[in-house]
């Protein structure tokens, strides 16, 4: 079966630090993968999608690689900062039926980043 | 402005009740999904619509109902089946595959059993 997975559940950091995240995944061969931030008590918000043909993309802070030969996805968040505490979610678009299709969730990492 | 409106933020069922949540979206998105989120399970998709009038079920469709009677609207019922309800539920919808596929979630209704 499909299956994301989110190799920590918490990572702590100090402010500055890079903060690495990671998403392996099996018996997928996605198109591409996303990941959100997700606050306490709050729904998701999306924060950076890369495409199979892509190796790295970058907003801002954010950084996310993607290998599809190791199935996985690195997300890294440099200078972190405390207002980058909260849960990161990795995200891909599982088959579900005939033809349906619908993101798949990891767990999440919850990142603590301490000043 | 744009967005997925979910109503009630807070919902308490007796045993043995239906509820029933509410889920609006004014993006022009084909499709919506429910999620429902326990600590450390992270989401899992309760059910799905692609298009009005057609739905499909998730990994844990078992005492839940949806409908899609309108473009805007996906409400979820919560049937006495269910028995164990009280999670954190996040609806979302998707944009055309042009759009690269974002889905954009509601700020989520919290249900818990009294």
């Amino acid at each position: 079966s499909q299956k994301i997975e989110q190799n920590s559940e918490a990572l702590n950091i100090q402010e500055g630090k890079t903060a690495t995240l990671t998403c392996n995944y099996t018996n997928y061969s996605p198109a591409y993968l996303q990941w959100y931030r997700q606050d306490p008590g709050r729904g998701p918000v999306f924060l950076l999608l890369i495409r199979e043909n892509e190796k790295e993309k970058r907003k801002e802070r954010l950084k996310v690689t993607f290998d599809t030969t190791l199935k996985q996805s690195l997300f890294h968040i440099t200078a972190s900062q405390p207002a980058d505490s909260a849960t990161y979610l990795c995200a891909l678009l599982g088959r579900y039926g005939q033809a349906g299709t619908a993101l798949i969730f990891g767990k999440g990492t919850t990142l603590s980043v301490s000043s | 402005d744009g967005g997925i409106t979910q109503s009630p933020k807070y919902l308490f069922r007796k045993e043995g009740q239906n509820v029933t949540l509410s889920c609006e979206q004014n993006l022009n998105h084909d499709a919506m999904y429910w999620y429902r989120q326990d600590p450390g399970q992270g989401l899992r998709l309760i059910y799905y619509s692609q298009i009005v009038n057609d739905f499909q079920k998730g990994d844990i469709a078992e005492g839940y109902s949806v409908s899609r009677e309108k473009k805007e609207s996906f409400p979820l019922t919560v049937t006495s089946a269910q028995k164990n309800p009280t999670a954190f539920y996040l609806c979302a919808s998707r944009g055309q595959v042009g759009s690269g596929n974002t889905i954009y979630f509601g700020e989520g209704s919290w249900l818990t059993v009294v």
